[in-house]
Order: C-alpha cells, then sequence, then structure tokens
C-alpha cells in the first residue's frame, strides 16, 4: 500500500504558482520522498526527490517539513501543459509504490 | 526520452496467444521493474529486479512470466491471458540508493 495522502484533485490558474500537499506520517528515517507525474497515460515522467532538505530544479521545488511527515510539490508558474495525476512516493530508492495521486487542473 | 525503451508500444492479443513484451535501457541502473495500469486505477507493481535477481513478486498470476537475462534487459511473457490484463505495462529502471526511477513510455496490451 501507498505510505502517502494526497487530495484527489486540485485546480490552478495558468501562470499561478500550485502546490501539491502530501501527507506521509510514517515515512522511516532514510526514506526519500519522490515526486512523479503522468499525463494522458504515458509513462510517469519524475519531478524532484529529497530526503530532508528542501530540494529546486527546473521543473518544480520540493518544501519538507521539518518533522518529514509532510511536503509540498510547488510548481512556480503554472502551464496547461502541467495538467497531469501528480504521484507523491517515499522509498529506500527501490520499490516505487504509487498511490491514487492528485489530479492537477491548469485552468485557462 | 528517459532512456528506458519498450517495446512493443501497442500490441492486441487472443486469450490463448503467447507475446513477450520487452523492455531495455542503457543507463546502468541495476534495479528494473514491471508495473501494470489499469483504466483510471494507479499504478500496480509487479515484479522488482535487482542485479537480474527477482526480488518482488506481488502476487501476480503465473500467466505473466518475468524474465531478467541481463541488467540492461527486462522481459515479461504472457500466456493465455484474460480481457481483465487489458491495461498499460509500464517498465521502469533505478540506480538504487535512493535514486530516482525513470519510466518508459509502456505498451498498451489488448487482450480479445
Amino acid at each position: 500500500d501507498a505510505k502517502t495522502t494526497q487530495p484527489p484533485s486540485m485546480d490552478c490558474a495558468e501562470g499561478r504558482a500550485a502546490n501539491l500537499p502530501c501527507n506521509h506520517s510514517t515515512i522511516s528515517g532514510n526514506e526519500y520522498v519522490y515526486w512523479y507525474r503522468q499525463i494522458h497515460s504515458q509513462g510517469p515522467q519524475y519531478i524532484i526527490h529529497g530526503l530532508k532538505n528542501n530540494e529546486t530544479n527546473e521543473m518544480a521545488s520540493l518544501i519538507i517539513t521539518e518533522d518529514r511527515k509532510s511536503s509540498t510539490l510547488i510548481l512556480p508558474h503554472a502551464t496547461l501543459r502541467d495538467t497531469a495525476v501528480y504521484y507523491c512516493i517515499v522509498s529506500y530508492g527501490q520499490n516505487f509504490v504509487f498511490g491514487p495521486g492528485t489530479r492537477l487542473s491548469v485552468l485557462p | 526520452e528517459t532512456g528506458v525503451t519498450q517495446t512493443p508500444r501497442h500490441l492486441v492479443m487472443g486469450m490463448t496467444n503467447k507475446k513477450s513484451l520487452k523492455c531495455e535501457q542503457h543507463l546502468g541502473h541495476n534495479a528494473m521493474y514491471w508495473y501494470k495500469q489499469s483504466a483510471k486505477k494507479p499504478l500496480e507493481l509487479m515484479f522488482v529486479y535487482n542485479f537480474k535477481e527477482q526480488t518482488e513478486n506481488n502476487s501476480v498470476p503465473s500467466r505473466f512470466s518475468p524474465e531478467c537475462p541481463n541488467s540492461s534487459h527486462l522481459f515479461l511473457h504472457l500466456h493465455t491471458l484474460q480481457p481483465e490484463d487489458s491495461a498499460l505495462y509500464l517498465c521502469a529502471s533505478s540506480k538504487g540508493g535512493g535514486r530516482e526511477a525513470f519510466f518508459g513510455q509502456g505498451t498498451r496490451l489488448t487482450v480479445v
């Protein structure tokens, strides 16, 4: 079973920041938080991952709380092409178990 | 392009057929995975291989038979499938050690 809880759906206005929350209260000390997204039943696309510190790359930022029990994926300027299902996963980096994710709709 | 290639992209097979799905990566990854995604459902992890050894089998029916001849190639052999096995089958690979996994584009399988 997935060890994360995400809202089933969210809307975001185009050009605004999209903030996707994830709860992972049972995360173990050496488990990472990974984010993927899936567009139109293509293969999931890796976005970002982190262990303790906040991370940023060209796609997104990942904010992990100090107690590591929750995190937020931030898409700084959402576009229509960011409409997808976003998955938050906790893993040691071997078995990646997917939950239902959050369906993000970016609205014009 | 993730570096993980799956063939074929689409497959239609009868319930008495035998077919194989192929996955290939030349990323130097040592872990490879098969996932199944039925319509409007989350991905289900089927099999995991580490250094060619199977380390996970999530109660997958025996009509699905994986094979990992080397760290770069992974196959899923299919025989006597049922219509409910129609789904998107996804392959992924990772380097382990906390590194991310990369996914192929999947094989859309239809069993008739």
